[in-house]
């Protein structure tokens, strides 16, 4: 069965450094999704992506974070310059159509020093 | 807004039934259902979209009360693969984000 994959599974970045987190979503799948997670906490939605652009954002995504897809595969999470609070578990998810089941990948962990 | 799940945590043995609520104060255009083990991705259940619709998938089923804004998961004959914490994700009219509710945690024992 087809499946969203992510990498890397764990990045240990030193504050202030720049991130790149990875995720190609399922082929058909035209809506790509990255949420976070804390640490024994809930899943937040960071930032959906439709048509090679950003279609809805929270207000956790600032301007630190930026989304691309820069081939056919792949859908990078950059983080400009990481603080503490980055902290977390990121998932990315991909869905073939709006309002159909979101596909998780298995996360990054990230952790900031 | 993030939608309310009842109860916060939830112990069964093995063959017990249990319902876990999810409740918005906002509208709703679709419900899905995740379960997540410790350390490993949220899995995607069931979705259920406006119109008050009930699924299932094996032993577990769910709801959806589009005047109460309002879903139901139904967990019967509990099985110990059960376990974990169970997540409602709730989609408004005109967004395609899923806001997370804090979650459920069930535990099935022996």
């Amino acid at each position: 069965e087809p499946e969203v994959t992510q990498t890397p599974s764990h990045q240990v970045t030193q504050m202030g450094q720049e991130v790149i987190l990875r995720c190609v979503p399922i082929s058909n799948h035209l809506y790509f999704y990255w949420y976070r997670q804390i640490l024994g906490q809930k899943v937040e939605f960071l930032v959906s992506f439709y048509n090679n652009e950003i279609s809805e954002k929270s207000e956790i995504f600032d301007d630190q974070f930026s989304v691309e897809r820069p081939d056919g595969s792949n859908f990078t999470l950059k983080i400009r310059s990481t603080k503490l609070e980055d902290s977390a578990m990121y998932f990315c998810a991909s869905s073939r159509q709006a309002n159909q089941p979101q596909h998780f990948g298995d996360g990054t962990r990230l952790s900031i020093l | 807004q993030q939608p309310v799940q009842s109860p916060q945590a939830v112990i069964l043995r093995e063959g017990e039934d249990a319902v876990i609520n999810c409740s918005s104060s906002k509208a709703l255009y679709s419900v899905h259902w995740y379960r997540q083990k410790h350390g490993e991705a949220p899995v995607f259940l069931m979705i259920l979209l406006k119109g008050g619709e009930q699924k299932g998938h094996e032993k577990i089923s769910a709801s959806f009360n589009e005047k109460k804004q309002q879903s139901s998961l139904y967990l019967t004959a509990s099985q110990l693969s059960y376990s974990g914490t169970y997540f409602c994700g709730t989609e408004g009219t005109g967004r395609r984000a899923l806001t997370f509710g804090s979650g459920t945690r069930l535990q099935v024992q022996p």
